[in-house]
Protein backbone atom coordinates (compact mmCIF):
# COMPACT_ATOMS: atom_id res chain seq x y z
CA UNK A 1 0.00 0.00 0.00
CA UNK A 2 1.19 3.53 -0.98
CA UNK A 3 1.74 5.57 2.06
CA UNK A 4 3.01 8.79 -0.25
CA UNK A 5 1.75 9.33 -3.73
CA UNK A 6 2.88 11.36 -6.47
CA UNK A 7 0.02 10.91 -8.81
CA UNK A 8 1.52 12.72 -11.67
CA UNK A 9 4.89 10.95 -13.30
CA UNK A 10 5.61 14.34 -15.17
CA UNK A 11 5.16 18.13 -15.54
CA UNK A 12 6.12 20.34 -17.96
CA UNK A 13 6.22 24.40 -17.58
CA UNK A 14 7.79 27.12 -18.96
CA UNK A 15 10.65 28.87 -17.60
CA UNK A 16 9.80 32.06 -15.61
CA UNK A 17 6.43 30.54 -14.67
CA UNK A 18 5.55 28.73 -11.67
CA UNK A 19 6.30 24.64 -11.14
CA UNK A 20 3.74 23.14 -8.72
CA UNK A 21 4.27 19.58 -7.80
CA UNK A 22 1.95 17.60 -5.13
CA UNK A 23 1.80 14.71 -3.16
CA UNK A 24 -1.17 13.30 -0.95
CA UNK A 25 -0.11 10.70 1.50
CA UNK A 26 -2.67 7.97 3.36
CA UNK A 27 -0.97 7.95 7.23
CA UNK A 28 -1.61 10.37 9.95
CA UNK A 29 1.07 9.89 11.98
CA UNK A 30 3.89 11.60 10.28
CA UNK A 31 6.18 13.89 11.59
CA UNK A 32 7.75 15.86 9.13
CA UNK A 33 8.01 15.92 5.15
CA UNK A 34 10.79 16.41 2.95
CA UNK A 35 11.41 17.01 -0.70
CA UNK A 36 14.01 15.72 -2.57
CA UNK A 37 15.71 16.74 -6.33
CA UNK A 38 17.09 13.90 -7.90
CA UNK A 39 19.12 14.74 -11.57
CA UNK A 40 19.94 11.65 -13.68
CA UNK A 41 22.97 9.16 -12.58
CA UNK A 42 23.52 11.17 -9.28
CA UNK A 43 21.43 11.04 -5.98
CA UNK A 44 18.83 12.83 -4.47
CA UNK A 45 19.62 15.82 -2.54
CA UNK A 46 17.97 17.26 -0.01
CA UNK A 47 15.66 20.50 -1.40
CA UNK A 48 13.30 21.77 1.24
CA UNK A 49 10.96 20.19 4.68
CA UNK A 50 8.35 20.70 6.79
CA UNK A 51 7.01 19.35 9.96
CA UNK A 52 3.55 18.33 10.51
CA UNK A 53 2.74 21.49 12.74
CA UNK A 54 3.42 24.05 10.51
CA UNK A 55 1.40 24.68 7.05
CA UNK A 56 4.09 26.38 5.00
CA UNK A 57 8.11 26.94 4.97
CA UNK A 58 9.84 29.12 2.25
CA UNK A 59 13.31 29.02 1.02
CA UNK A 60 13.90 31.17 -1.65
CA UNK A 61 12.14 30.18 -4.78
CA UNK A 62 10.61 27.32 -3.27
CA UNK A 63 7.55 26.91 -0.91
CA UNK A 64 5.89 23.52 0.62
CA UNK A 65 3.02 24.27 1.31
CA UNK A 66 0.96 21.05 4.02
CA UNK A 67 -2.76 20.44 4.22
CA UNK A 68 -3.29 18.19 6.58
CA UNK A 69 -7.07 18.07 6.38
CA UNK A 70 -6.11 17.11 2.95
CA UNK A 71 -3.18 14.76 3.79
CA UNK A 72 -1.95 17.12 0.78
CA UNK A 73 1.43 18.54 0.49
CA UNK A 74 2.54 20.78 -2.53
CA UNK A 75 5.77 22.52 -3.78
CA UNK A 76 5.91 25.48 -5.52
CA UNK A 77 8.87 26.68 -7.30
CA UNK A 78 8.77 30.41 -8.48
CA UNK A 79 10.07 31.48 -11.05
CA UNK A 80 11.12 27.95 -12.68
CA UNK A 81 14.44 27.71 -14.44
CA UNK A 82 15.78 25.16 -17.00
CA UNK A 83 18.49 24.35 -14.20
CA UNK A 84 14.89 22.79 -12.21
CA UNK A 85 14.37 19.99 -14.84
CA UNK A 86 15.03 17.01 -12.49
CA UNK A 87 13.01 14.70 -10.98
CA UNK A 88 11.39 15.46 -7.62
CA UNK A 89 10.40 13.11 -4.70
CA UNK A 90 8.53 14.13 -1.52
CA UNK A 91 8.87 11.89 1.47
CA UNK A 92 7.42 11.45 5.49
CA UNK A 93 9.11 10.60 8.24
CA UNK A 94 6.72 8.36 10.06
CA UNK A 95 6.77 9.06 13.94
CA UNK A 96 8.94 7.12 16.41
CA UNK A 97 10.82 5.21 13.97
CA UNK A 98 13.64 6.82 13.83
CA UNK A 99 14.30 9.03 10.71
CA UNK A 100 13.17 6.56 7.94
CA UNK A 101 11.46 7.87 5.44
CA UNK A 102 8.38 6.62 3.17
CA UNK A 103 9.20 7.98 -0.41
CA UNK A 104 6.82 8.91 -3.44
CA UNK A 105 7.10 7.33 -7.01
CA UNK A 106 8.96 11.22 -8.72
CA UNK A 107 7.59 14.05 -10.73
CA UNK A 108 9.65 14.47 -13.27
CA UNK A 109 10.28 17.95 -14.27
CA UNK A 110 11.05 19.51 -17.26
CA UNK A 111 11.70 23.37 -17.18
CA UNK A 112 11.45 24.55 -20.78
CA UNK A 113 13.41 28.01 -22.07
CA UNK B 1 31.53 18.60 2.49
CA UNK B 2 29.60 15.68 3.48
CA UNK B 3 29.97 12.49 1.77
CA UNK B 4 28.46 9.29 0.84
CA UNK B 5 30.08 6.93 -1.36
CA UNK B 6 29.25 3.44 -3.52
CA UNK B 7 31.75 1.22 -4.48
CA UNK B 8 30.44 1.11 -8.22
CA UNK B 9 29.00 3.38 -10.24
CA UNK B 10 27.56 0.52 -12.92
CA UNK B 11 27.32 -3.30 -12.04
CA UNK B 12 26.69 -6.14 -14.72
CA UNK B 13 26.49 -9.33 -13.07
CA UNK B 14 24.96 -12.78 -14.04
CA UNK B 15 21.92 -14.17 -12.90
CA UNK B 16 22.81 -16.87 -9.61
CA UNK B 17 25.64 -14.46 -9.07
CA UNK B 18 26.34 -13.56 -5.34
CA UNK B 19 26.75 -9.80 -5.53
CA UNK B 20 27.73 -7.28 -2.64
CA UNK B 21 27.32 -3.53 -3.14
CA UNK B 22 29.29 -1.32 -0.43
CA UNK B 23 28.38 2.18 0.66
CA UNK B 24 30.68 4.47 3.15
CA UNK B 25 30.14 7.51 5.05
CA UNK B 26 32.60 10.10 6.34
CA UNK B 27 29.81 12.02 7.95
CA UNK B 28 29.87 9.65 11.69
CA UNK B 29 26.31 8.69 10.82
CA UNK B 30 24.41 6.58 13.49
CA UNK B 31 21.64 5.75 10.13
CA UNK B 32 22.05 4.09 7.49
CA UNK B 33 19.71 2.74 4.46
CA UNK B 34 19.49 0.54 1.00
CA UNK B 35 16.98 2.01 -1.37
CA UNK B 36 16.43 0.53 -4.60
CA UNK B 37 14.74 2.83 -7.42
CA UNK B 38 12.77 1.98 -10.01
CA UNK B 39 10.53 3.89 -12.70
CA UNK B 40 6.95 4.49 -11.09
CA UNK B 41 7.86 3.38 -7.85
CA UNK B 42 10.37 5.91 -6.46
CA UNK B 43 12.39 4.79 -3.42
CA UNK B 44 11.65 1.91 -1.99
CA UNK B 45 13.48 1.09 1.33
CA UNK B 46 15.04 -2.80 0.76
CA UNK B 47 16.83 -2.11 4.74
CA UNK B 48 18.45 0.03 7.28
CA UNK B 49 20.88 0.40 10.46
CA UNK B 50 20.49 2.16 13.25
CA UNK B 51 23.92 0.84 14.76
CA UNK B 52 26.68 -1.09 14.27
CA UNK B 53 25.24 -4.41 14.01
CA UNK B 54 21.94 -3.90 13.77
CA UNK B 55 19.37 -4.23 11.07
CA UNK B 56 16.37 -3.73 10.14
CA UNK B 57 14.53 -4.90 7.49
CA UNK B 58 12.67 -2.02 5.42
CA UNK B 59 9.70 -2.88 2.78
CA UNK B 60 11.22 -5.01 -0.03
CA UNK B 61 14.01 -7.35 2.07
CA UNK B 62 13.19 -10.47 -0.07
CA UNK B 63 16.73 -11.38 -1.96
CA UNK B 64 18.45 -9.25 -0.12
CA UNK B 65 21.13 -9.06 3.49
CA UNK B 66 23.18 -6.31 5.02
CA UNK B 67 26.24 -6.00 6.66
CA UNK B 68 27.19 -3.52 9.10
CA UNK B 69 30.55 -3.98 10.92
CA UNK B 70 31.64 -0.38 11.42
CA UNK B 71 29.58 2.62 12.00
CA UNK B 72 31.09 4.10 8.69
CA UNK B 73 30.25 0.85 5.93
CA UNK B 74 27.26 -0.85 4.86
CA UNK B 75 26.82 -4.14 2.79
CA UNK B 76 24.26 -4.65 0.54
CA UNK B 77 24.27 -8.71 -0.64
CA UNK B 78 22.22 -10.07 -3.05
CA UNK B 79 22.53 -13.85 -2.26
CA UNK B 80 21.67 -15.36 -5.36
CA UNK B 81 21.08 -12.49 -7.90
CA UNK B 82 17.77 -12.31 -10.34
CA UNK B 83 16.95 -10.42 -13.53
CA UNK B 84 14.46 -8.86 -11.26
CA UNK B 85 16.77 -7.15 -9.11
CA UNK B 86 18.27 -5.25 -12.14
CA UNK B 87 17.75 -2.01 -10.89
CA UNK B 88 19.83 1.71 -9.58
CA UNK B 89 20.63 0.91 -5.60
CA UNK B 90 20.76 4.26 -3.45
CA UNK B 91 22.71 4.48 -0.29
CA UNK B 92 21.77 6.90 2.12
CA UNK B 93 23.04 8.33 5.76
CA UNK B 94 21.48 10.04 8.55
CA UNK B 95 22.01 11.28 11.96
CA UNK B 96 19.34 12.48 14.93
CA UNK B 97 21.33 15.53 15.55
CA UNK B 98 21.09 17.13 11.96
CA UNK B 99 19.82 20.41 11.54
CA UNK B 100 17.51 18.99 9.30
CA UNK B 101 15.42 16.47 11.07
CA UNK B 102 15.10 13.24 8.85
CA UNK B 103 17.43 14.25 6.27
CA UNK B 104 19.34 11.63 4.40
CA UNK B 105 22.34 11.99 2.44
CA UNK B 106 22.71 10.18 -0.50
CA UNK B 107 25.48 8.21 -2.50
CA UNK B 108 25.33 8.49 -6.52
CA UNK B 109 23.61 5.08 -7.02
CA UNK B 110 24.87 1.81 -8.02
CA UNK B 111 23.14 0.81 -11.24
CA UNK B 112 22.98 -2.95 -11.20
CA UNK B 113 22.15 -4.89 -14.20
CA UNK B 114 21.66 -9.07 -13.58
CA UNK B 115 21.24 -10.77 -17.35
Amino acid sequence: DQQVKQNSPSLSVQEGRISILNCDYTNSMFDYFLWYKKYPAEGPTFLISISSIKDKNEDGRFTVFLNKSAKHLSLHIVPSQPGDSAVYFCAASPYNQGGKLIFGQGTELSVKP
Amino acid sequence: DVKVTQSSRYLVKRTGEKVFLECVQDMDHENMFWYRQDPGLGLRLIYFSYDVKMKEKGDIPEGYSVSREKKERFSLILESASTNQTSMYLCASSSPGLAVPYEQYFGPGTRLTVT
